[in-house]
């Protein structure tokens, strides 16, 4: 499958401060998510886009399908230290559940009380 | 929500034997399942895709006759690693999903270690 752009590689911010991460790719994307994985774990989806344009939130995180189909961004405000862990993002270019995601290489965060 | 159970979690096993893994959709039907490997410190590779009854499709790359997957049933999909060496040892992930399910629920991962 096709890897996607994912920057930045790594974070280290203090609690309270915002983050942003983002996600491009070189193809058009009918569906963008967002998923955080804890160490040992599978992934947990955050967020899913499924329109270009949208703009959606869930608690302290906030997401945008981009105008282009193809970038993603995913903002975290007021971080806290339970944050901390790896982020991915993952696009589907197919109509229907029956196609993989792409995955971006992921976001490591780390947040210092 | 939806709810994705692999097993096991970990597992240790002696190089040549195969080891089973089983992804199991708890509350809903999954007409497709994906499987994934994933290498410390990197990103999720797509393995295969498996449609329940019919032949998986596998990635390039990705050896049918050593990962054998099999999806019998709308909530259960096994992945077997057979004659399993040291360089199998990974973290193994099921996703599932069905058309009610709008994003793709992910199993808890499976730590295959090959001695």
């Amino acid at each position: 499958g096709q890897q996607l752009n994912q920057s930045p590689q790594s974070m280290f911010i203090q609690e309270g401060e915002d983050v942003s991460m983002n996600c491009t790719s070189s193809s058009i994307f009918n569906t963008w998510l967002w998923y955080k994985q804890d160490p040992g774990e599978g992934p947990v989806l955050l967020i899913a886009l499924y329109k270009a344009g949208e703009l959606t939130s869930n608690g302290r995180l906030t997401a945008q399908f981009g105008i282009t189909r193809k970038d993603s961004f995913l903002n975290i405000s007021a971080s806290i230290p339970s944050d901390v862990g790896i982020y991915f993002c993952a696009g589907r270019s197919g109509g229907n559940s029956g196609y993989a995601l792409n995955f971006g290489k992921g976001t490591s965060l780390l947040v210092t009380p | 929500g939806a709810v994705v159970s692999q097993h096991p979690s970990r597992v240790i096993c002696k190089s040549g034997t195969s080891v089973k893994i089983e992804c199991r959709s708890l509350d809903f039907q999954a007409t497709t399942m994906f499987w994934y490997r994933q290498f410390p410190k990197q990103s999720l590779m797509l393995m295969a895709t498996s449609n329940e009854g019919s032949k998986a499709t596998y990635e390039q790359g990705v050896e049918k006759d050593k990962f054998l997957i099999n999806h019998a049933s709308l909530t259960l999909s096994t992945l077997t690693v057979t004659s399993a060496h040291p360089e199998d040892s990974s973290f193994y992930i099921c996703s599932a999903s069905d058309t009610s399910v709008y994003g793709y629920t992910f199993g808890s991962g499976t730590r295959l270690t090959v001695v």
